[in-house]
């Protein structure tokens, strides 16, 4: 039972152009929403994050958009870059023991060419 | 640089034979995890520790061990690995509450 869906295993963009991630979910309890990026031998990379209270957060080239009602999130990265080629995570949080747990999907394998 | 550690970076174990994974930090983190994360799939929460409260997940089996000495380390210990075991451990600190963890490398378990 995926609680948390990225549909696209992968995604090819070009240089300059934008990439839009998708990630769906299913559980209403999550309360906050992350995206992690991962390089290989790496561990994932804290990117950018939204509160379930809101609709928007932006830092720089990285905007992740929530729709509550649709439990849908996306990830659009603008301008794209060839550094940004890398495994992209999405991840839903809830309080379990006085820690969050991280609900992960399973990936989207980002690839900017030239 | 404030940092999340993982030894090894690779271990290769025998069927039935017991591993320990180790990890440490820097942060000074309260909450420490440990994920599993098997080819292809996403990283799964095995169990965390806040403070030196262990809180296990449901599903997460009795191979599956973890003991934190102190704020700085915590180890992953599989009692008798087997060969579904072998993944990508993730080990990730958060401070309190705060949703987000910062991971380590990983260490990639191979079991023979």
């Amino acid at each position: 039972d995926q609680q948390v869906k990225q549909n696209s295993p992968s995604l090819s963009v070009q240089e300059g152009r934008i990439s839009i991630l998708n990630c769906d979910y299913t559980n209403s309890m999550f309360d906050y929403f992350l995206w992690y990026k991962k390089y290989p031998a790496e561990g994932p990379t804290f990117l950018i994050s939204i509160s379930s209270i809101k609709d928007k957060n932006e830092d720089g080239r990285f905007t992740v958009f929530l729709n509550k009602s649709a439990k849908h999130l996306s990830l659009h990265i603008v301008p794209s870059q060839p550094g940004d080629s890398a495994v992209y995570f999405c991840a839903a949080s809830e309080l379990t023991g006085g820690g969050n747990k991280l609900t992960f999907g399973t990936g989207t394998q980002l690839k900017v060419e030239l | 640089d404030a940092m999340v550690i993982q030894n090894p970076r690779y271990q290769v174990t025998q069927f039935g034979k017991p591993v320990t994974l180790s990890c440490s930090q820097t942060l000074n983190h309260n909450v420490m995890y440990w994920y599993q994360q098997k080819s292809s799939q996403a990283p799964k929460l095995l169990f965390h520790y806040y403070d030196k409260d262990f809180n296990n997940e449901a599903d997460t089996p009795d191979n599956f061990q973890s003991r934190r000495p102190n704020t700085s380390f915590c180890f992953l210990d599989i009692r008798s690995p087997g060969l579904g075991d072998a993944a990508m451990y993730l080990c990730a600190t958060s401070m309190g509450v705060v949703e987000t963890q910062y991971f380590g490398p990983g260490t990639r378990l191979l079991v023979l």
